[in-house]
C-alpha cells in the first residue's frame, strides 16, 4: 500500500523559516516531488529529488532520505504569497505520481 | 511556452448522465496523468498513460474510463455521474519520468 504523511496545517510569520516534513512508505520509488497549490488552482512544481540530500532552489530547499522514507520542504524569507497547500508526491511507479493529503500554510503579517 | 490544457473548464451534469472532459499534455510529453479533487482534498490518483498505452491505475469507479490517442490527447469518460462525483478533475503530463505540469483543471458539478 501507499502511505504519505504530512502535517495538516502550519503557521509563520513573513520573513521566517518553515520546514514541511514527509514521510512516506510506498510499494515502489522514483523520486519525489513537491507542489505548490493555491485554493482552487493546480499544482506547480516547486522541487525534485530522486538521491538522498538537499536540493536549492531559490527561496525553496527540498531534502531526501530514501533509507528513512523522509523529505522536507524547506521555504525561507516567507512572503505572503506563500500562503497555500503543500503537497509531497512520491513517484511510486514509473507513471504513478501520488499526492499526500497537503500541509496548508499560512503566513501572517 | 505550451501548457497543458483542458477542456471544458466547467461542466455541469445531471445525475446519471456522461461527461467527456478532454486533455490536451504538453508536445513532446510522454506520459498524462488524471487526478480527481474534491473540495479541501488532496488530488487523488485516477489513472496514467504512457505513450498513448495505460500504464497505472488508481482509484478509477468502473464508471470511469480513459483513453489516449494517437495525437496524444487523452479524455476521460464518466458515466452514470453521482452526486459525488463533483471535483475538480485535473490532467497533467511529463516527459521521462521528470515533474508533472497540470492543467488548469475542470471543475465538474453534478446536479
Amino acid at each position: 500500500g501507499q502511505n504519505i504523511d504530512q502535517p495538516t496545517e502550519m503557521t509563520a510569520t513573513e520573513g521566517a523559516i518553515v520546514q514541511i516534513n514527509c514521510t512516506y512508505q510506498t510499494s515502489g520509488f522514483n523520486g519525489l516531488f513537491w507542489y505548490q497549490q493555491h485554493a482552487g488552482e493546480a499544482p506547480t512544481f516547486l522541487s525534485y529529488n530522486v538521491l538522498d540530500g538537499l536540493e536549492e532552489k531559490g527561496r525553496f530547499s527540498s531534502f531526501l532520505s530514501r533509507s528513512k522514507g523522509y523529505s522536507y520542504l524547506l521555504l525561507k524569507e516567507l512572503q505572503m504569497k506563500d500562503s497555500a497547500s503543500y503537497l509531497c508526491a512520491p513517484l511510486t511507479g514509473p507513471d504513478k505520481l501520488i499526492f499526500g493529503t497537503g500541509t496548508r500554510l499560512q503566513v501572517f503579517p | 511556452a505550451a501548457g497543458v490544457i483542458q477542456s471544458p473548464r466547467h461542466l455541469i451534469k445531471e445525475k446519471r448522465e456522461t461527461a467527456t472532459l478532454k486533455c490536451y499534455p504538453i508536445p513532446r510529453h510522454d506520459t498524462v496523468y488524471w487526478y480527481q479533487q474534491g473540495p479541501g482534498q488532496d488530488p487523488q490518483f485516477l489513472i496514467s498513460f504512457y505513450e498513448k498505452m495505460q500504464s497505472d491505475k488508481g482509484s478509477i469507479p468502473d464508471r470511469f474510463s480513459a483513453q489516449q490517442f494517437s495525437d496524444y490527447h487523452s479524455e476521460l469518460n464518466m458515466s452514470s455521474l453521482e452526486l459525488g462525483d463533483s471535483a475538480l478533475y485535473f490532467c497533467a503530463s511529463s516527459s521521462q519520468g521528470r515533474e508533472a505540469f497540470f492543467g488548469q483543471g475542470t471543475r465538474l458539478t453534478v446536479v
